[in-house]
Formats: C-alpha cells, structure tokens, sequence
C-alpha cells in the first residue's frame, strides 16, 4: 500500500529552537517525496523535493529507506515559518500525490 | 505569469443540486490534476488529465462525479446529485509534465459546502 503518515497534527516550538516534522511512508520501489508548505491565506506550494537534495528557507529533508521516513528539519525557526505542512508521495502509477494529513508548525517569540 | 485559477471560491448549494467547478492551470501545463480536502485531511487525488484526456481517474469516489477538459486547457469538476458529505475544498493543480507528478502548481481551490 502507499501510504503518507505524519504522526503529528500541531509542533509548537519557540523562536530560534530546532524543529522537526516527522514523515513515513510506505512505499514499493523507489519513492519520489516532496514537502509542501500552506501558509495562511495562501495556497499550496511545493518546499523541496528528495531528488533535489536542495535547502529551501534553511528547510532540508533526507530520505532514509531504511526507516522510511523523509522527516523535515530547520536548526532555528522562524516566527514566519508558521504554516500547515504536508509531506507527499508520489504514487506509483506517476499520476498523482498522495498527502499525509498535515502537521501545523506554530513558531511563537 | 499567472498561476493556477479557480472559479468560484466559495460555493454554496442545496442537496440534491448539480454543481460545476472550473480550473484554469497555468498557460501551457499539458497536466492537471483534482484534488479534494476535507476538513483535517490532506489532499485526496480524484482525477488526471494529460492533454484533453483522463489518464487516470480512480480516485473520483463515485458515478456522481465526473470531469472534462475537452481543448486540453481549461478544466470543469462535475459533481450531480451533491450530498452533505461533498463539502469540501477542491483543488486544482497543474504541471508542465505529466509523466510523474513533478512539481505541481495548486489553484486556491473552491471551498463546496452542501447544506
């Protein structure tokens, strides 16, 4: 089955602290993911992808097969990072994404 | 340019009722894509386009909802006999490939509440 699971629905951390949003998926083969960030008012937008191994606002995300998990981190964040972030999968048919159900990051001063 | 379009932004309608939600994607995206989220959920896939045709439609839940983009452009979400548990944001989302799901370019979505 593909499946996107994000464990947790609200992270509150303070200004400055590390985060982390944790992802797992569940996957046959090789999987393509991607983070994408809502902040509010303003609709979906893709962060980064794996393949890319790109850091996207100090945001960065590895792919570890043998946990299955593309966990999100930032060392310090930012009251602007405040936003509903959602990982997703690519499926295996290469039509669609599949979306965990968000997690809303709260960074409070 | 222009991102992705969708009209209208709110939708209110009766049970029972037909009701039609349009997606302009992003001028020369072959793909498009239909999504549903309901209150707490992520994004569900409903239906892909490649050009004009549907090249994959398994997520649309039933028979009541169907969807087209004849010219290959513009597309129209169809849902009849609308039922209190249709309520929901439906997104639109474009890419300039259709052979994975590259990055895709989101419409701010039609909020549908059936009352």
């Amino acid at each position: 089955a593909q499946r996107v699971t994000q464990p947790e629905k609200l992270l509150s951390v303070f200004k400055g602290a590390p985060v982390e949003l944790k992802c797992n998926y569940s996957y046959s083969g090789s999987p393509e993911l991607f983070w994408y960030v809502q902040y509010s008012r303003q609709r979906l937008q893709l962060l980064l992808r794996h393949i890319s191994r790109e850091s996207i606002k100090g945001f960065t995300a590895d792919l570890n097969k043998g946990e299955t998990s593309f966990h999100l981190k930032k060392p310090f964040a930012q009251e602007e990072d405040s936003a509903m972030y959602y990982c997703a999968l690519g499926n295996q048919a290469g039509t669609a994404l599949i979306f965990g159900k968000g997690t809303t990051l709260s960074v409070s001063s | 340019g222009a991102g992705v379009s969708q009209t209208p932004s709110n939708k209110v309608t009766e049970k029972g009722k037909y009701v039609e939600l349009r997606c302009d994607p992003i001028s020369g995206h072959t793909a498009l894509y239909w999504y549903r989220q309901s209150l707490g959920q992520g994004p569900e896939f409903l239906i892909y386009f490649q050009g004009t045709g549907a090249a994959d439609d398994s997520g649309l839940p039933n028979d009541r909802f169907f969807a087209v983009r004849p010219e290959g452009s513009v597309s129209t979400l169809k849902i009849q006999r609308t039922e209190r548990g249709d309520s929901a944001v439906y997104l639109c989302a474009s890419s300039p490939s259709g052979t994975r799901p590259h990055e895709q370019y989101f419409g701010p979505g039609t909020r549908l509440t059936v009352t």
